[in-house]
């Protein structure tokens, strides 16, 4: 079965501090890897995928294949990104958009 | 557009009651999912259908649970009976899902199901 690790259950930051979230994947294939964040009050939503290879709202994530990690870093934290974070990767040939999610991590940046 | 639907957005009901959680995805999506929210386990997907066709339901937990999709814009999750570890909160989302991309997934607000 693929498997997306998310270790940490609660990261607690000061603001201006760095974050980084930590992710492993399963291997098999080349799967897709995402990011997804659920504000307070809001409905979960994507962050950023590894295939667009951009920085949204500070945060970056680099894939590395030979870790099977994708790992969610931010340099400074700010109080808005206080939120419950999931990493999830796509699923294999004959199930390509089946969406596996770790358990998420939820982020408190204290000011 | 208002995006994904789901109703009711809170259920309480009694354990061996009949629980039926509404879903209407984004118009123009193919692809629909239904995901279980618990602290314990965090998101799991139980079935996701492309197409209006079931393609994978290895995440439904027992016969209890049944899925369908009767057209583009409508799916039912259901389940009978209700036990009280069905309690979680159900999620629903679509894309629009193109041979080997996978599409952005986008969720509805939810529905909390208590079963007492």
């Amino acid at each position: 079965a693929q498997r997306v690790t998310q270790p940490e259950k609660l990261l607690s930051v000061f603001k201006g501090a760095p974050v980084e979230l930590k992710c492993n994947y399963s291997y098999s294939g080349s799967p897709e890897l995402f990011w997804y964040v659920q504000y307070s009050r809001q409905r979960l939503q994507l962050l950023l995928r590894h295939i667009s290879r951009e920085s949204i709202k500070g945060f970056t994530a680099d894939l590395n294949k030979g870790e099977t990690s994708f790992h969610l870093k931010k340099p400074f934290a700010q109080e808005e990104d206080s939120a419950m974070y999931y990493c999830a990767r796509s699923g294999t040939t004959d199930s390509w958009g089946k969406l596996q999610f770790g358990a998420g991590t939820q982020v408190v940046v204290t000011p | 557009d208002a995006g994904v639907i789901q109703s009711p957005r809170h259920e309480v009901t009694e354990m061996g009651q009949e629980v039926t959680l509404r879903c209407k995805p984004i118009s123009g999506h193919n692809s629909l999912f239904w995901y279980r929210q618990t602290m314990m386990r965090g998101l799991e997907l139980l079935i996701y259908f492309n197409n209006n066709v079931p393609i994978d339901d290895s995440g439904m937990p027992e016969d209890r649970f049944s899925a369908k999709m009767p057209n583009a814009s409508f799916s039912t999750l259901k389940i009978q009976p209700s036990e009280p570890r069905d309690s979680a909160v159900y999620f629903c989302a679509s894309s629009f899902l193109l041979a080997r991309n996978t599409g952005e997934l986008f969720f509805g607000e939810g529905s909390r199901l208590t079963v007492l």
